[in-house]
């Protein structure tokens, strides 16, 4: 299977304490996104890249959360000193980008719980 | 600043009914727009791209229309099947930045 996958696929964490998620995006996509979502709601944009550069930020990034993509192939994303309001499924997508018809390609996401 | 709006959040409906889901902008400016499928504890799948340029895009029994002067595309559903219970997202591309700004989706239920 060469589809963009995600690991862990659900993370249960305490309060304060730091999280990491890792995501292998399509071999040969350039980009490579990462989004949140609540339970009921689309996702929300967090951040994105086009090879190793993080291009752009949201401001849902507060500094607690740092995304990077050595190399350009995989991506982490880390929460530092959780909260409860972190609770969300993590998604990242990768894409190859192109004039038109860019699709994203989802990985199944890492839903997180803060207790 | 984008805001895309899905209405109803949820349908339910006999198995074999042709059904129309609905999905608003308000922000005309948009390089693309996307209809996505998530099935529950899975990621998204990408089911119709449609480019500002284009007014429709169809594959297999679903067809997407975008009216960007109104603000509103619609995905139309064929023929529909149990297995098509999902929830239906849409999303809208920027023409200035590759953020997809989406909708809250809605949960479709077909009945055997």
């Amino acid at each position: 299977d060469t589809g963009v996958s995600q690991d862990p696929r659900h993370k249960i964490t305490k309060r304060g304490q730091n999280v990491t998620f890792r995501c292998d995006p399509i071999s040969e996509h350039n980009r490579l996104y990462w989004y949140r979502q609540t339970l009921g709601q689309g996702p929300e944009f967090l951040t994105y890249f086009q090879n190793e550069a993080q291009l752009e930020k949201s401001r849902l990034l507060s500094d607690r959360f740092s995304a990077e993509r050595p190399k350009g192939s995989f991506s982490t994303l880390e929460i530092q000193r959780t909260e409860q309001g972190d609770s969300a499924m993590y998604l990242c997508a990768s894409s190859l980008a192109q004039v038109y018809q860019e699709t994203q390609y989802f990985g199944p996401g890492t839903r997180l719980l803060v207790l | 600043k984008q805001e895309v709006t899905q209405i109803p959040a949820a349908l339910s409906v006999p198995e074999g009914e042709n059904l129309v889901l609905n999905c608003s902008f308000t922000d005309s400016a948009i390089y693309n727009l996307q209809w996505f499928r998530q099935d529950p504890g899975k990621g998204l799948t990408s089911l119709l791209l449609i480019q500002s340029s284009q007014r429709e895009q169809t594959s297999g029994r679903l067809n997407a229309s975008l009216d960007k002067s109104s603000g509103r595309s619609t995905l139309y559903i064929a023929a529909s099947q149990p297995g098509d219970s999902a929830t239906y997202l849409c999303a809208c591309e920027g023409d200035s930045n590759y953020q997809l700004i989406w909708g809250a989706g809605t949960k479709l239920i077909i009945k055997p």
